[in-house]
């Protein structure tokens, strides 16, 4: 149990689909990312947010759309995804926007699979 | 352009030592972690180098060489337990986090 958990952990969906991630951390912590996975390559940093502001986007496509209401909830919100996009997309989180030896919690991820 | 390598697969034995390498061309250094990720699990934190030299924890030890760009994590008395990726990622000179693909650790037994 690292603290971070996140919903759901299995995602089918179609191109033409809408749906949400959402990820919740226990551990009082300023800073949320997103983070996507792919098989074999390396994590791919998409989005973090500091004390619920957004501070970086890594040219993301808008496809993808987070949101961070207070600084333990956030979500990233699908729409008119591409198979391209299937992979473990996980989210963490740390004390503070990465610096230092500011170590991060991940959660488990949610696995996603775009039709 | 920014760059972590390590291996993508490696084999050991239980019970046995088994060394994870990772080399790294990024622009400028502000540490290295390690991190372990069993399959369908969330990667965990293992280690931090910032100083060259070797950092112990139980029967995992991270080494460091900021000169020739170079980390490796020993695992000792290997468990079938430890079977999972290890993930080495650097924080360049903006503190941004470059990581390597992982290397999938195999424990046979």
């Amino acid at each position: 149990e690292t603290g971070v958990t996140q919903t759901p952990r299995h995602l089918v969906m179609g191109m033409t689909n809408k749906k949400s991630l959402k990820c919740e951390q226990h551990l009082g912590h300023n800073a949320m990312y997103w983070y996507k996975q792919s098989a074999k390559k390396p994590l791919e940093l998409m989005f973090v947010y500091s004390l619920e502001e957004r501070v970086e986007n890594n040219s993301v496509p808008s496809r993808f759309s987070p949101e961070c209401p207070n600084s333990s909830h956030l979500f990233l919100h699908l729409h008119t995804l591409q198979p391209e996009d299937s992979a473990l997309y996980l989210c963490a989180s740390s004390k503070s926007p990465q610096g230092g030896a500011e170590k991060l919690f991940f959660g488990s991820g949610t696995q996603l699979s775009v039709l | 352009g920014q760059n972590i390598d390590q291996p993508t697969e490696m084999t050991a034995t239980e019970g046995a030592i088994v060394q994870i390498n990772c080399t790294y061309q990024t622009s400028g250094f502000n540490g290295l972690f390690w991190y372990q990720q069993h399959a369908g699990e969330a990667p965990t934190f293992l280690s931090y180098n910032v100083l060259d030299g070797l950092e112990e924890k139980g029967r995992f030890s991270s080494f460091l060489s900021r000169s020739k760009g170079y980390s490796y994590l020993l695992l000792k008395e290997l468990q079938m337990k430890d079977s999972a990726s290890y993930l080495c990622a650097v924080q360049d000179s903006n503190y941004q986090l470059i990581w390597g693909a992982g290397t999938k650790l195999i424990i046979k037994p």
